[in-house]
């Protein structure tokens, strides 16, 4: 088993549409959790960090689920720059860990 | 704030030339380092981390190694490039409970 698995993707939506991305993760002794987003070709880049009461940030929410070992990403009111593959981190004994990536194409 | 300072952006060898890539850390101390790699349209591989100076963590066996010869610097080096060594190339740091920091990375084509 990965230790960190993803939703394979990819995912085609239109605008405007509410779109989630699920992650789950093997070691139960993970501290630190965090959604990356990865644009083509470059490096990623934090798009926020994870909390066990769950946290928003506008259109953006991230919830984790210690006891089942997962964490989501849910996107509301999908935009054409929020196409880029998406990251799911998690953090354990000084090893950082990514998931594989799904991509998302937000089409008009 | 934390960056990395990660060179040369793109970078073509040939099989069995040596490589270094290095990367060097501003904005925080004592900081965890990643060195992954990303082949073309896959996840992020974690190569090696380093929780501090002289300590490197190997999670793949490879034809690669890594090494902290300071608090803030991390090199990647090979004595004898692979074709299959080809990929983006990512430098990382984490301070303690925070998130991860990148580098922009190194393109690697090995002809």
């Amino acid at each position: 088993r990965k230790e960190v698995e993803q939703d394979p993707g990819p995912f085609n939506v239109p605008e405007g549409a509410t779109v989630a991305f699920n992650c789950t993760y093997s070691n139960s002794a993970s501290q630190s959790f965090f959604w990356y987003r990865q644009d083509c070709r470059k490096e990623p880049k934090l798009l926020m960090s994870v909390y066990s009461s769950g946290n928003e940030d506008g259109r953006f929410t991230a919830q984790l689920n210690r006891a089942s070992q997962y964490i989501s990403l849910l996107i509301r009111d999908s935009k054409l720059s929020d196409s880029a593959t998406y990251l799911c981190v998690v953090s354990w004994g000084g090893k950082l860990i990514f998931g594989q990536g799904t991509e998302l194409s937000v089409k008009p | 704030s934390q960056t990395i300072h990660q060179w040369p952006a793109t970078l073509v060898q040939p099989v069995g030339s040596p490589l270094s890539l290095e990367c060097t850390v501003e904005g925080t101390s004592n900081p965890n380092l990643y060195w992954y790699r990303q082949a073309a349209g896959r996840g992020l591989q974690l190569l090696f981390y380093s929780v501090g100076i002289g300590q490197i963590s190997s999670e793949v066996p490879q034809n690669l190694s890594a090494s902290r010869p300071q608090d803030r610097q991390f090199i990647l080096s090979s004595k004898k490039l692979l074709l299959s060594d080809s990929g983006f190339y990512l430098c990382a740091g984490q301070g303690a409970n925070t998130e991860a920091f990148f580098g922009q990375g190194t393109r690697l084509t090995v002809v």
